[in-house]
């Protein structure tokens, strides 16, 4: 099975920066996602990793260590629009495990 | 219609009614899923279809019935649903189901309340 553990809430100021970390524990693994999703929305992709290291995409950037079981998902130059809960979901065996999420609230 | 599509967007149904959910991809995709969405709890995967069989059934109880009879389509039977299964049930496809290709592409979800 997959066990996921993140923050439940983070709050920041806009033009901040934030950092989500995410641990796991799987008994499979084929890589690690994460996504964005407002209040009453549907989740939303935000990247995916599969090798150790670091992916930038634009404001975002999301890092894996697969020897450590950890990610983290860092949020650079917050906006407001940035309000909303973040998912780490690992892929194993033909299927996601979600994370509870972050929500991160950003304030002015 | 692009992406994935579920109706009806909010349900309130009574503990002895029978309805259905319905979820649409227009992604080419070939798998899809069902999840429940509690509040202040992780998503909890439901039901998974790849190429139209069921691969997975996460120990849901019966009152809840999937259906999916093509790769485009996908039900949820609700029957003698409890007042703890008002949830946001979301729907999501995807290509496959490993690495980069299980990227999953939700619905809107529809926000059921039982009475």
């Amino acid at each position: 099975g997959q066990n996921i553990d993140q923050p439940t809430e983070m709050t920041a100021t806009e033009g901040a920066i934030v950092q989500i970390n995410c641990t796991y524990q799987t008994s499979g693994f084929n890589g690690l996602f994460w996504y964005q999703q407002h209040a009453g929305e549907a989740p939303t992709f935000l990247s995916y990793n599969v090798l150790d290291g670091l992916e930038e995409k634009g404001r975002f950037s999301s890092f894996l260590s697969r020897s450590k079981g950890y990610s983290y998902l860092l949020l650079k130059e917050l906006q407001m629009k940035d309000s909303a809960s973040y998912l780490c979901a690992v892929s194993g065996d033909y299927k996601l495990s979600f994370g509870a999420g972050t929500t991160v609230t950003v304030r002015a | 219609e692009t992406g994935v599509t579920q109706t009806p967007r909010h349900l309130v149904m009574g503990m002895t009614n029978k309805k259905s959910l319905k979820c649409e991809q227009h992604l080419g995709h070939n798998a899809m899923y069902w999840y429940k969405q509690s509040a202040k709890k992780p998503l909890e995967l439901m039901f998974v279809y790849n190429f139209k069989e069921q691969t997975e059934n996460n120990s849901v109880p019966s009152r809840f019935s999937p259906e999916c009879p093509n790769s485009s389509h996908l039900f949820l039977h609700l029957h003698t649903l409890q007042p703890e299964d008002s949830a946001l049930y979301l729907c999501a496809s995807s290509p496959g189901s490993t690495g980069s290709y299980n990227e999953q592409f939700f619905g809107p979800g529809t926000r059921l309340t039982v009475l």
